[in-house]
């Protein structure tokens, strides 16, 4: 199932902050997370299996919640290099609870750093 | 560092020929390779997970007949679009994981256009 993002775009001003979320429906195995530019392939930023973990340095780092449905991926003091969009990708858990089904993306936060 | 190049980076070829794009590991060993496809102004979609001396698991939908991949060493992967038709143009996206870092590094992508 395609994991759901939001918002859907978001404008800034260099130096402020971002919240992306990325949540599912069912148990996830694990969750990506991308930044992608214009005309490029995308960028590995981070993954995060455990529930309740949190990941990342000062500026960009991600949470996943106890319950391991719903990621969220924190920018802090945007810069204009962080423009481009960001994609989650999840794994749900298989059914028999152990390991992970494929990789599915939601349809990209679109973020916009303005001077 | 870690670097993954891909090769070709642009292809244009007719329709009913096969191509085959390569995906490289410079500096790393990679057990694991991800090969995805990306529509313009779509979301990133895995197409298949390339373990190296084994055969690749492809995502539901995928056809394995008519993308071909072979992970012969630790450092490429090989996918060959066969009987290409203008449906299969797109953005094609490797991803090499490095297990020692926990890390997932894309090259830059190949652009696929079937005439």
């Amino acid at each position: 199932q395609q994991p759901v993002q939001s918002p859907q775009a978001v404008i800034l001003r260099e130096g402020e902050d971002a919240v992306i979320n990325c949540s599912s429906s069912k148990a996830l195995y694990s969750v990506h997370w991308y930044r992608q530019k214009h005309g490029e392939a995308p960028v590995f930023l981070m993954i995060l299996l455990k529930g309740g973990e949190q990941k990342g340095h000062d500026k960009i780092s991600a949470s996943f919640n106890e319950k391991k449905q719903q990621s969220s991926l924190y920018l802090t003091a945007s810069q204009l290099s962080y423009s481009g969009t960001y994609f989650c990708g999840t794994e749900e858990l298989e059914d028999s609870g152990g390991g992970a089904d494929g990789l599915t993306f939601g349809k990209g936060t679109h973020l916009i750093i303005q001077p | 560092g870690a670097v993954v190049s891909q090769h070709p980076s642009r292809v244009i070829c007719k329709s009913g020929t096969s191509v085959k794009i390569e995906c490289r590991s410079l500096d790393f060993q990679a057990t694991t390779m991800f090969w995805y496809r990306q529509f313009p102004k779509q979301s990133l979609m895995l197409m298949a997970t390339s373990n190296e001396g084994s055969k690749a698991t492809y995502e539901q939908g995928v056809e394995k007949d008519k993308f071909l991949i072979n992970h012969a060493s630790l450092t490429l992967s090989t996918l060959t679009v066969t009987s290409a038709h203008p449906e299969d143009s797109s953005f094609y996206i490797c991803s090499a994981l490095d297990r020692n870092r926990e890390t997932q590094y894309f090259g830059p992508g190949t652009r696929l256009l079937v005439l």
